[in-house]
């Protein structure tokens, strides 16, 4: 079974940064892309980043650009978001999720999605 | 980096059959068939239910259906059932390599 377990979020002043987790299991993590997704409280999804399989090919939105960094270990099946200069805007759930798959092959969807985990900026 | 344009708002009774809209540009939802859609009940993470325009993944029930024409796509529900009551949200690959969603819709099941 497909487990993706964020972890990190909390409470953190404006300016602030703040690490997050996405632990996964149930499958080879080191051959999907993956990504992050936030959710402001009462709003909808917003795409903030997605990690190649092998880290070298990175996209991040315009509103997070130069702030927060994505990365990838491997060998620990972990998924991170370096997240720095943090404004209230960037207060939402944060949800890792898996590239989908058809018939063993990576389609252009988000298939699988961690519960999220929440972060609060605010002073 | 603007949302792709979705209903705010849905609704119909069991039974009957909706369609929710996702219009964007020809740098993404136009630009290429990568148009997925997923479910979202409160306090839930999202679910997928439609990759690559019009194809449905496993276990995901045949009364959900997607296409697209020009820069709008659609999802389509048949038979509501007073659990399809969700949020919907449409998403598009661009062609500048980022992702966006759409505003996302409340299905209300009357």
């Amino acid at each position: 079974e497909v487990q993706l377990v964020e972890s990190g979020g909390g409470l953190v002043q404006p300016g602030g940064s703040l690490r997050l987790s996405c632990a996964a299991s149930g499958f080879t993590f080191s051959n999907y892309w993956m990504h992050w997704v936030r959710q402001a409280p009462g709003k909808g999804l917003v795409w903030v980043s997605r990690i190649n399989t092998d880290g070298n090919t990175i996209n991040y939105a315009d509103s997070v650009k130069g702030r927060f960094t994505i990365s990838r270990d491997d060998a620990k099946n972990t998924l991170y978001l370096q997240m720095n200069s943090l404004r209230a805007e960037d207060t939402a759930v944060y949800y890792c999720a898996r590239a989908a798959t058809s018939l063993g092959m990576a389609v252009a969807a988000l298939g699988d999605w961690g519960q999220g985990t929440l972060v609060t900026v605010s002073s | 980096q603007s949302a792709l344009t979705q209903p705010a708002a849905v609704s119909g009774s069991p039974g009957q059959s909706i369609t929710i809209s996702c219009t964007g540009t020809s740098s993404d939802v136009g630009g290429h068939n990568y148009v997925s859609w997923y479910q979202q009940h409160p306090g839930k993470a999202p679910k997928l239910m439609i990759y690559d325009v019009s194809n449905r993944p496993s276990g995901v029930s045949n009364r959900f259906s997607g296409s697209k024409s020009g820069n709008t796509a659609s999802l389509a529900i048949s038979g509501l059932q007073a659990g399809d009551e969700a949020d919907y949200y449409c998403c598009s690959y661009t062609t500048s390599g980022i992702w966006l969603f759409g505003g996302g819709t409340k299905l209300t099941v009357l």
